[in-house]
């Protein structure tokens, strides 16, 4: 029961380096998201999709990528990584945007030096 | 603006000592309002949803309140593994959810 799976679980990367956080959902969820954690700041939205070919920007998009080729998987791409992005890194699912269950997986953690 | 706030920041409690944690919104057209529990280096984990003004919703020594500003989450003769952060998330109207900074529990035995 693998539900919302992130690889990888730490990084450090060094200012202007790219990388890709991968994110697989086994539920057939059409709504994905990935979110990112900081301190006294919650959960905030960087990129959503709701059905595979379909991604639109949340509240802090800048710097990052993503794209939705198949319902299961939706990476998500830092371009030239800097240090702002230092955070934990969520990747969400649900089977639908509006007022269903969000479920979580385990948290990628990234530092940017 | 769409605002989640919770209080306390933080809130340690003895063991068996019930209290409540506290989320506010400002938000319109409220579809739903969710708890999550979340603990150390794990994503969160789903406890409830509260649909509209009046509705409870209980789990174990949890019991979830909602109103048309805020919800409590009143936690009753806590353990100590019960200790974790717990987070509110809205959703609204054409919007994508909004959480809440969380509210960090320590029960201590």
């Amino acid at each position: 029961n693998a539900g919302v799976t992130q690889t990888p679980k730490f990084q450090v990367l060094k200012t202007g380096q790219s990388m890709t956080l991968q994110c697989a959902q086994d539920m057939n969820h059409e709504y994905m998201s990935w979110y990112r954690q900081d301190p006294g700041m919650g959960l905030r939205l960087i990129h959503y999709s709701v059905g595979a070919g379909i991604t639109d920007q949340g509240e802090v998009p800048n710097g990052y990528n993503v794209s939705r080729s198949t319902t299961e998987d939706f990476p998500l791409r830092l371009l030239s990584a800097a240090p702002s992005q230092t955070s934990v890194y969520f990747c969400a699912s649900s089977s639908g945007q509006s007022g269903n269950t969000i479920y979580f997986g385990e948290g990628s953690w990234l530092t940017v030096v | 603006e769409d605002q989640v706030t919770q209080s306390p920041e933080a809130l340690r409690l003895q063991e068996g000592e019930s209290s409540s944690l506290n989320c506010s919104y400002t938000v319109s057209g409220l579809r739903g309002l969710f708890w999550y529990r979340q603990d150390p280096g794990k994503g969160p984990e789903f406890l409830f949803t509260l649909y509209s003004a009046g509705e409870e919703k209980e789990k174990e020594r949890l019991k979830a309140t909602l109103t048309k500003k805020e919800s409590f989450l009143h936690i009753t003769a806590p353990k100590p593994e019960d200790s974790a952060t717990y987070l509110c998330a809205v959703l609204h109207y054409g919007q994508n959810f909004v959480f809440g900074p969380g509210t960090r529990l320590s029960v201590l035995p």
